[in-house]
């Protein structure tokens, strides 16, 4: 049974980077068939996409955020990580990973979500 | 890119049926079959109900289907149970090679 588990800082401060890593196991995040991706939800308010990647580097992002995020997999460590740069209390949310077939939002496994705060 | 568009809220009676819609435009919803509905409910991660429009994952009640017409996507569930009280979300692929949400729907079983 694949399992996907968010981990990183729960606070963060406004204008630093936030970092977030999901570690993959019951599966391989190299499946060709597979996008992983990020997803955020603000407290009380509905899902963003964030961005998938494909584990040979093709990456796709939400314009809104295309600027600030980067999006990185790591087969060694069968993992992906989120960097979202210059955040603001906006970007309070709970972020969760998740797997999608292909690009499309056939999203069948999630993580549990981690909330990550930004205030100072 | 705009988030799809969703009513905010719906209801009905156990054992009823209730229709939640999804509106995007033709670079969406109207045009792909890759339209998804997800049920989340309150402090769980979204779960897969319906994708590629009308296709139902292994383990999901055949009392949830889909459907579209033009730029509107619906999600039907049938005999409603006090479980299916939760948020629905919608989801679709876009022309920019992207991934779009609706807003979300509460579902109230009344």
């Amino acid at each position: 049974q694949l399992q996907l588990q968010e981990s990183g800082p729960g606070l963060v401060k406004p204008s630093e980077t936030l970092s977030l890593t999901c570690s993959v196991s019951g599966g391989s995040v190299s499946s060709s068939s597979y996008y992983w991706g990020w997803i955020r939800q603000p407290p009380g308010k509905g899902l963003e996409w964030i961005g998938s990647i494909h584990y040979s580097g093709s990456t796709y992002f939400n314009p809104s955020l295309k600027s600030r995020v980067t999006i990185s997999v790591d087969t060694s460590k069968n993992q992906l990580s989120l960097k979202l740069s210059s955040v603001t209390a906006a970007d309070t949310a709970v972020y969760y990973c998740a797997r999608s077939y292909y690009l499309q939002p056939k999203i069948d496994y999630w993580g549990q979500g981690t909330l990550v705060t930004v205030s100072s | 890119q705009s988030a799809l568009t969703q009513p905010a809220s719906v209801s009905g009676s156990p054992g009823q049926s209730i229709t939640i819609s999804c509106t995007g435009t033709s670079s969406d919803v109207g045009g792909y079959n890759y339209v998804s509905w997800y049920q989340q409910h309150p402090g769980k991660a979204p779960k897969l109900m319906i994708y590629d429009v009308t296709s139902r994952p292994s383990g999901v009640s055949n009392r949830f289907s889909g459907s579209k017409s033009g730029n509107t996507a619906s999600l039907t569930i049938s005999g409603l149970q006090a479980e299916d009280e939760a948020d629905y979300y919608c989801s679709s692929f876009t022309s920019s090679s992207t991934l779009v949400f609706g807003g979300g729907t509460k579902l109230t079983v009344l």
